[in-house]
């Protein structure tokens, strides 16, 4: 069974400073990896996906995932934290199987000015 | 393009009462889904559907009822509401071509059974 795994519910920095937020999957099958960003009060937004081809993947708004198959790791990076970053980010794994998603529980991440 | 649209945007129902959420999309998208969203959980799928006429289960689904008559509409069923069903329900559609393809989500409906 697939399933992701988001650590920390809660993540802040500064504006300017270095994001991180973790991501670790489950997979008995090599996953296809997303990340999706939500504003208040509106839907998801795709961020990036991993799709097997590179390992180091670029989004929108800066932001960028590195695929780690030895960690079952795909953390998402952004070197500069903007005010307007602040939103919740779920990560999403799925396989082959009519396109379902497993998704993480969610991060909330707050920028301080 | 309007991509996915969700109608109401809002709702409160009481205890017992039904009512049925609309998910609509104009991308041509053979896949469509319905999640519910609550605190801490993530996203769990409630049910979804493959194509015209066919729908499935997901990991939520008692309580619920879908109906896919037409491509580009999916429907969400509530026949007798209860308190565990307040959630935000996002409606979501892909495409099914050979590959795997991100979901496009609508705005959500916030719905609360008192």
């Amino acid at each position: 069974a697939q399933s992701v795994t988001q650590l920390g519910s809660h993540v802040s920095v500064s504006e300017g400073a270095l994001v991180l937020l973790r991501c670790n999957y489950s997979s008995s099958v090599p996953p296809y990896l997303f990340w999706y960003v939500q504003y208040p009060n509106q839907g998801l937004q795709l961020l990036l996906k991993y799709t097997s081809a590179a390992t180091l993947v670029k989004g929108i708004n800066g932001f960028e995932a590195e695929f780690k198959k030895s960690e079952t790791s795909f953390h998402l990076t952004k070197p500069s934290a903007h005010m307007s970053d602040a939103a919740e980010y779920f990560c999403a794994v799925s396989g082959y199987n009519f396109n379902k998603f497993y998704f993480g529980s969610g991060t909330k991440l707050n920028v301080k000015p | 393009n309007a991509g996915v649209t969700q109608t109401p945007k809002f709702r409160v129902l009481k205890t017992g009462q039904s009512m049925t959420l609309l998910c609509a999309q104009d991308m041509n998208h053979e896949y469509m889904y319905w999640y519910r969203q609550d605190p801490g959980m993530g996203l769990r799928l409630i049910h979804y559907s493959v194509g015209e006429g066919t729908t499935a289960k997901g990991e939520v689904p008692d309580g619920y009822n879908v109906s896919r008559l037409k491509k580009q509409n999916f429907l969400l069923g509530l026949e007798s509401a209860a308190p565990s069903q307040t959630s935000v329900y996002f409606c979501a559609s892909s495409y099914s071509g050979e590959g795997i393809y991100e979901q496009y989500f609508g705005p959500g409906t916030r719905l609360t059974v008192t």
